[in-house]
């Protein structure tokens, strides 16, 4: 009965490859949201979706493709992983979008590219 | 643009002492303050949120909050910490953005309890 799960906790992978994080919420929230945490624990969020629709998107690079297929889900796509992508990602949902609301987060993938 | 500094970047304490961590924002007309916490290898947890009224603002396990307008300030403290309360504890501010909320947050700070 997880709130907000993500797959695969860990996540190692060469330089170039393309790989996908999933993110499922099961509290009925509309909003979703990805956030970067690099290795200094800085926090930063990298996108946004109300109800499917991207609402914010933080000058992230083209090579990060999010996708909702529905409310419930936030998918994470990245292409030729570089070096620097390797982070901690969470992914993050609320009711909402007004600027009071608590957001639930995921437990985070870790990302390391190699 | 909103932001937040988090003055300390590590505070260690005595368990059973008081601790405070400490929070500035940016001055904007309106402000939504929270501070998440997060356990090792876990995702962030609300521990409380600032929206309006009583700037004195209760959260979860023993912590609490004082808004500051004059100082800009969002302070985090608690009476008396335990071993469990190692973790590190993130303040952010809300605005909004494009009609949806983006939290910014500061750079955190590490709470390490010390038997």
């Amino acid at each position: 009965d997880t709130a907000v799960s993500q797959t695969p906790k860990y996540l190692v992978t060469q330089m170039g490859n393309d790989k996908s994080i999933k993110c499922e919420q099961n509290l009925g929230h509309d909003t979703m949201y990805w956030y970067k945490q690099d290795s200094k624990k800085f926090l930063k969020i990298m996108f946004s979706y109300n109800n499917k629709e991207l609402i914010i998107n933080e000058t992230v690079p083209n090579r990060f493709s999010p996708k909702s297929p529905d409310k419930a889900h936030l998918n994470l796509h990245i292409n030729s992983l570089e070096l620097g992508d390797s982070a901690v990602y969470f992914c993050a949902s609320s009711q909402g979008t007004g600027p009071g609301g608590e957001q639930f987060f995921g437990p985070g993938t870790r990302l390391t590219v190699l | 643009a909103q932001s937040v500094t988090q003055l300390d970047s590590q505070v260690p304490v005595f368990e059973e002492a008081p601790v405070e961590l400490r929070c500035n924002y940016s001055s904007s007309v309106s402000v939504y303050l929270f501070w998440y916490v997060q356990y090792p290898n876990q995702g962030l947890q609300l521990l409380l949120k600032y929206l309006s009224g009583s700037t004195l603002v209760k959260g979860i396990n023993g912590f609490e909050a004082e808004f500051n307008k004059s100082q800009t300030s969002f302070h985090l403290r608690k009476p008396s910490v335990h071993i469990s309360d190692t973790a590190e504890y993130f303040c952010a501010v809300s605005e909004i953005i494009q009609g949806a909320q983006k939290l910014v947050f500061g750079q955190g700070t590490r709470l390490t309890i010390n038997p």
